[in-house]
């Protein structure tokens, strides 16, 4: 069965002070490592697909990277507006379904 | 373009009553999910459809959830008799899913479940 962990369950930062969420997963033949924000009362918004190891991907302050057990999500110089949930999700060899991890609550204070 | 359209966005309803939630996924993708999200358990996948058919039915909690797709516009999730404890935010979402390639979903605003 496929699973994923995040950590820290929530994080509370200074405006421009950088940091990294982690996402450790387990699942049988990894198709795909999936990124998405989540802001209160919507549904998850989609930022990255990572599909193999070392691979990175960029967007804004946001910069996903890949291991074969772990993703880490980098926010460099948050802002307010980067406040948010942001889940991690896995799609193994099975199927097309995603396995979401319990998410990283971002509160950034200006 | 239009994304992922729910409704109602909100339902308040008692207990033993009979709860349809509507999707209507994005034009012209294949397959379509559905999602129940809570404070305890997160987000967890209730069913999937590939080309209107049920693929992967095991996250339904049990009999009283039911899902069509009677076509390719068009998904219900029912719940009969509802519970207090299917109080949730249940989300639709749709991808365009080939079979060697690897598809984001794309999630509509949700509806939000209490039942009393």
């Amino acid at each position: 069965e496929d699973q994923v962990t995040q950590s820290p369950e929530a994080l509370r930062l200074q405006e421009g002070e950088s940091s990294s969420l982690n996402c450790s997963y387990t699942v049988s033949g990894l198709r795909g490592l999936f990124w998405y924000r989540q802001d209160p009362g919507k549904g998850p918004e989609f930022l990255f697909t990572l599909y193999s190891a070392g691979e990175e991907k960029e967007k804004e302050r946001l910069k996903a990277t890949l291991t074969k057990k772990e993703s880490f999500l980098h926010i460099t110089a948050p802002k307010p507006e980067d406040s948010a949930t942001y889940l991690c999700a896995v799609q193994g060899a099975a199927g097309n379904k995603l396995t979401f991890g319990g998410g990283t609550r971002v509160l950034v204070k200006p | 373009d239009a994304g992922v359209i729910q409704s109602p966005r909100h339902e308040v309803t008692e207990m033993g009553q009979e709860v349809t939630l509507r999707c209507k996924p994005i034009s012209g993708h294949n397959s379509l999910f559905w999602y129940r999200q809570t404070m305890m358990r997160g987000l967890e996948l209730l069913i999937y459809f590939n080309n209107n058919v049920p693929i992967d039915d095991s996250g339904m909690p049990e009999d009283r959830f039911s899902a069509k797709m009677p076509n390719a516009s068009f998904s219900t999730l029912k719940i009969q008799p509802s519970e207090p404890r299917d109080s949730a935010v249940y989300f639709c979402a749709s991808s365009l899913t080939h079979r060697i390639s690897y598809n984001e979903q794309f999630f509509g605003p949700g509806t939000r479940l209490t039942v009393l």
